[in-house]
């Protein structure tokens, strides 16, 4: 079957780092998404992943490693604002996009 | 209108009404999709539309339906309503393109709750 692990909640300080892991057992790979979602709200796109290595976007970064069904993403600089879940999500063989449960990333001043 | 409107924003409904879920967007994005977020499962694909006329099944298809006869709406029926249908509701859409893929846009979902 297909599956997608990330950690149901993590708990930063408000100006720390923090890093989102997410392993995925997919039929195929096809790419890697990462999304927001504020509590109440709909998910909002946040990065990209196709090949290995860093992206980089502002205070927001995004690693893959394709070999090892690994992704994270890195928060810096973390502001009140960030509180929110990050979902993670794998465009399978079929371009099927499978979705984690989420993160729920709780800063605290 | 800009990006995907969906309606109602929430609706309660008693067990074993009708109910069809409204989506419309502006972007004229070849694909749109329907999904349903419950508490600790993240978001499932019900229904699919990779272009105006055809539809496709996701992982939870059962008790809903869809049809797409223009590539602006893709609404939502659910034919009898059962407690198990309650969720929260989104509608996304995207930009189709053969050996491509591009990220999803999302309505502002509707929360429904079947009694």
């Amino acid at each position: 079957g297909q599956n997608i692990d990330q950690p149901t909640e993590m708990t930063a300080t408000e100006g720390a780092i923090v890093q989102i892991n997410c392993t995925y057992q997919t039929s195929g790979f096809n790419g890697l998404f990462w999304y927001q979602q504020h509590a109440g709200e709909a998910p909002t796109f946040l990065s990209y992943n196709v090949l290995d290595g860093l992206e980089e976007k502002g205070r927001f970064s995004s690693f893959l490693s394709r070999s090892k069904g690994y992704s994270y993403l890195l928060l810096k600089e973390l502001q009140m604002k960030d509180s929110a879940s990050y979902l993670c999500a794998v465009i399978d063989s079929n371009y099927q996009l499978i979705w984690g449960a989420g993160t729920k990333l709780i800063i605290k001043p | 209108i800009a990006g995907i409107t969906q309606a109602p924003t929430s609706q309660i409904l008693a067990a074993g009404r009708r109910m069809t879920l409204r989506c419309t967007q502006d972007m004229r994005h070849n694909a749109m999709y329907w999904y349903r977020q419950d508490l600790g499962l993240g978001l499932r694909l019900i229904h699919y539309s990779n272009t105006a006329g055809t539809t496709g099944k996701g992982e939870v298809p059962d008790g809903y339906s869809v049809s797409r006869a223009n590539t602006d709406d893709f609404p939502l029926t659910l034919a009898s309503a059962v407690p198990s249908q309650t969720s929260v509701y989104f509608c996304a859409s995207s930009e189709l393109t053969s050996h491509d893929y591009n990220e999803q846009f999302f309505g502002p979902g509707t929360r429904l709750t079947v009694l």
